[in-house]
């Protein structure tokens, strides 16, 4: 049973526009959530994170939004750019110490000139 | 070198060969990280070593043995493997401290791995 679900397996958006990934989890015990970006033959590469005790985090043209009551986060980019076209990975965690991260399935973002 | 390094990049097998992936971390963290990704399907945890002591082994076949000689390089030994276990084999590492609190992960660019 997934734990970590991303439900939409890819999205376009326009140039310029703003890009809404979502994210839902079950786990009450995670309380750390990370979005990465990969690109192909690459690994993936870390882009923002929040904790349970935040419900906003935002770094640049990207902000990572935490409802806790519905078990949901989502990654806004905004304004979206060509080089923003890559798989995105929802992640979560325990929190406190070395626990691994349980992955979403990832939604494809393309970015439409 | 910078981050997290795997070697091989690509590696194709037999399902009688024994073979090592390698993963270096220059971040001077203190915990690794093995994933596996198969097509269609989300990264999976597969071990997890924290100051050298592996602390999870994700139920992961025993043809598949972790090393971690010290906090900067890990190892993942194959041996009689099947196909079904050809997947990108990601390695990562992050800093655990002592306090705890969040431990934000750094990926290397993986080994793609064919079993034939």
């Amino acid at each position: 049973d997934q734990q970590v679900k991303q439900n939409s397996p890819s999205l376009s958006v326009q140039e310029g526009r703003i890009s809404i990934l979502n994210c839902d989890y079950t786990n009450s015990m995670f309380d750390y959530f990370l979005w990465y970006k990969k690109y192909p033959a690459e690994g993936p590469t870390f882009l923002i994170s929040i904790s349970s005790i935040k419900d906003k985090n935002e770094d640049g043209r990207f902000t990572v939004f935490l409802n806790k009551s519905a078990k949901h986060l989502s990654l806004h980019i905004v304004p979206s750019q060509p080089g923003d076209s890559a798989v995105y990975f929802c992640a979560a965690s325990g929190g406190g110490g070395a626990d691994g991260l349980t992955f979403g399935k990832g939604t494809h973002l393309i970015i439409q000139p | 070198e910078t981050g997290v390094t795997q070697t091989p990049r690509h590696l194709v097998m037999g399902m009688t060969n024994k073979k090592s992936l390698k993963c270096e971390q220059h971040l001077g963290h203190n915990a690794m990280y093995w994933y596996k990704q198969s097509a269609k399907k989300p990264l999976e945890l597969m071990f997890v070593y924290n100051f050298k002591e592996q602390t999870e082994n994700n139920s992961v076949p025993s043809r598949f043995s972790p090393e971690c000689p010290n906090s900067s390089h890990l190892f993942l030994h194959l041996h009689t493997l099947q196909p079904e276990d050809s997947a990108l084999y990601l390695c990562a590492s992050s800093q655990v401290w002592d306090s705890g609190g969040p431990d934000t992960q750094y990926f290397g660019p993986g080994t793609r791995l064919t079993v034939l």
